[in-house]
């Protein structure tokens, strides 16, 4: 249990254009998720915290009219990178936590296997 | 703001030997999670072990066990019987206990290398 997937895994595309990524709980409800950045050989940060049906909540410094995230349903949360430029490019994972009671353990991320972004 | 900080950029370790990752953190809550998480060349975050501030007890997970010093602030992870698939990256992570400001902050990481 407690799987989380993205998609893409990868992904290439050239300056100026939007890239969707999303990120699905597969076999539980996620509340919340997580949006993260990283760098190569570096560590993970995080970019904005997403609870279902309501809107983001960004760190300081990430521009959010650049990276627009939707979290419309329990299993699904999506990051668009707008107008995408080469120093967008980074690896970018995703976490969801499930509801405070029941289900799995709520004080638990999990994560997803992370979508490589290539901008050209 | 809590910080988390990894002193150890790399190690490197004998196979079946043991090895330990340091990792101290400063904030001003007394009740949180701290956690280790281990980053394969897949990148895929896997959880290792995780310790709540509230027990006195150092969690064990197998061949990972972990000395948490509250006092200190100090979390390092021991990796005994060292295998090669234990080699990657190992990010040491805080969360607080406050269910409404929960997100992971994570310590720059630690490469393990396990040679053979």
């Amino acid at each position: 249990g407690a799987v989380v997937s993205q998609h893409p895994s990868w992904v290439i595309c050239k300056s100026g254009t939007s890239v969707k990524i999303e990120c699905r709980s597969l076999d539980f409800q996620a509340t919340t998720m997580f949006w993260y950045r990283q760098f190569p050989k570096q560590s993970l940060m995080l970019m904005a915290t997403s609870n279902e049906g309501s809107k983001a909540t960004y760190e300081q410094g990430v521009e959010k009219d650049k990276f627009l995230i939707n979290h419309a349903s329990l299993t699904l949360s999506t990051l668009t990178v707008t107008s995408a430029h080469p120093e967008d490019s980074s690896f970018y994972i995703c976490s969801a936590r499930g509801p405070r009671a029941g289900q799995i353990s709520y004080n638990e991320q999990f994560f997803g296997p992370g979508t490589r972004l290539t901008v050209l | 703001a809590q910080t988390v900080t990894q002193s150890q950029p790399e190690m490197s370790v004998q196979e079946a030997e043991t090895v330990t990752l340091s990792c101290t953190y400063d904030t001003s809550e007394s009740d949180y999670y701290l956690f280790w998480y281990k980053q394969p060349p897949s990148r895929q975050m896997i959880l290792v072990i995780r310790q709540e501030a509230y027990k006195q007890q150092n969690a064990t997970e197998n061949r990972f066990s972990v000395n948490f010093q509250k006092a200190a602030k100090s979390f390092s992870l021991k990796i005994s019987d060292s295998q090669l698939g234990d080699a990657a990256m190992y990010f040491c992570a805080y969360r607080s206990a406050d269910f409404n400001t929960d997100k992971l902050i994570f310590g720059t990481g630690t490469r393990l290398q396990v040679f053979p």
